[in-house]
């Protein structure tokens, strides 16, 4: 069974500081990687795509991919009260066209 | 404006009685997508489809049905629900499996 792990957390942090959010998969083919956010009663929307190593970075979104040691990130900066959500991490699965999901890393930040 | 529009957004039904749950997307999306959300399980993946007339398992399939008869529209389909089927369900859609997918705003099911 392909997994996506995630720290079910809660992970708090205070006003201004930076998150740091992890994801390990087990499948070392999955080449497509996606970082989502989800508020509670919501629907997930997108925070960032990732598909090669390194580092991308989007406004106060950093999203990490190391695929020799299999874990992805997502770094917020500045982090916002208004970042508190659930974050899921989510792997396209190599052979097939599955999308395996993280069961989500709750974060609050606390003003 | 683009979107994923699912209904009904909140379903309560008993066991055996067949039910479905509509979507649709008006992006001219390929790749189109099911799935379950209960806690501390995160999201499941119930079926899929690559495109019109192909659709494939995903992890939970049991229990549903899907078709795509026109690529805007992925229906699922609760043949007899029973009790484990309640859920948070979401469909999605994207480009290709690659890219990633757009939401639709979730249906809450509870069979009794």
């Amino acid at each position: 069974q392909k997994e996506v792990e995630q720290n079910s957390g809660p992970l708090s942090v205070p006003e201004g500081a930076i998150a740091s959010l992890n994801c390990t998969y087990s499948d070392r083919g999955s080449q497509s990687f996606f970082w989502y956010r989800q508020y509670s009663g919501k629907s997930p929307e997108l925070i960032m795509s990732i598909y090669s190593n390194g580092d991308k970075e989007d406004g106060r979104f950093t999203a990490q991919l190391n695929k020799a040691s299999q874990y992805v990130s997502l770094l917020i900066r500045d982090s916002q009260p208004s970042d508190s959500a659930t974050y899921l991490c989510a792997a396209k699965g190599s052979g097939g066209f599955k999308t395996i999901f993280g069961a989500g890393t709750r974060l609050f930040v606390k003003a | 404006e683009a979107q994923v529009t699912q209904n009904p957004r909140y379903l309560i039904t008993v066991t055996g009685k067949k039910l479905t749950v509509t979507c649709s997307q008006n992006m001219n999306h390929e790749y189109m997508s099911w799935y379950r959300q209960d806690p501390g399980l995160g999201l499941r993946q119930i079926y899929y489809s690559m495109n019109v007339e192909v659709t494939d398992k995903g992890d939970v399939p049991e229990g549903y049905k899907v078709s795509r008869k026109e690529k805007r529209n992925f229906p699922l389909i609760l043949e007899s629900p029973s009790p484990n089927q309640t859920s948070l369900y979401f469909c999605a859609s994207s480009l290709d499996s690659d890219q990633p997918q757009h939401f639709g705003d979730g249906t809450r099911l509870s069979i009794l």
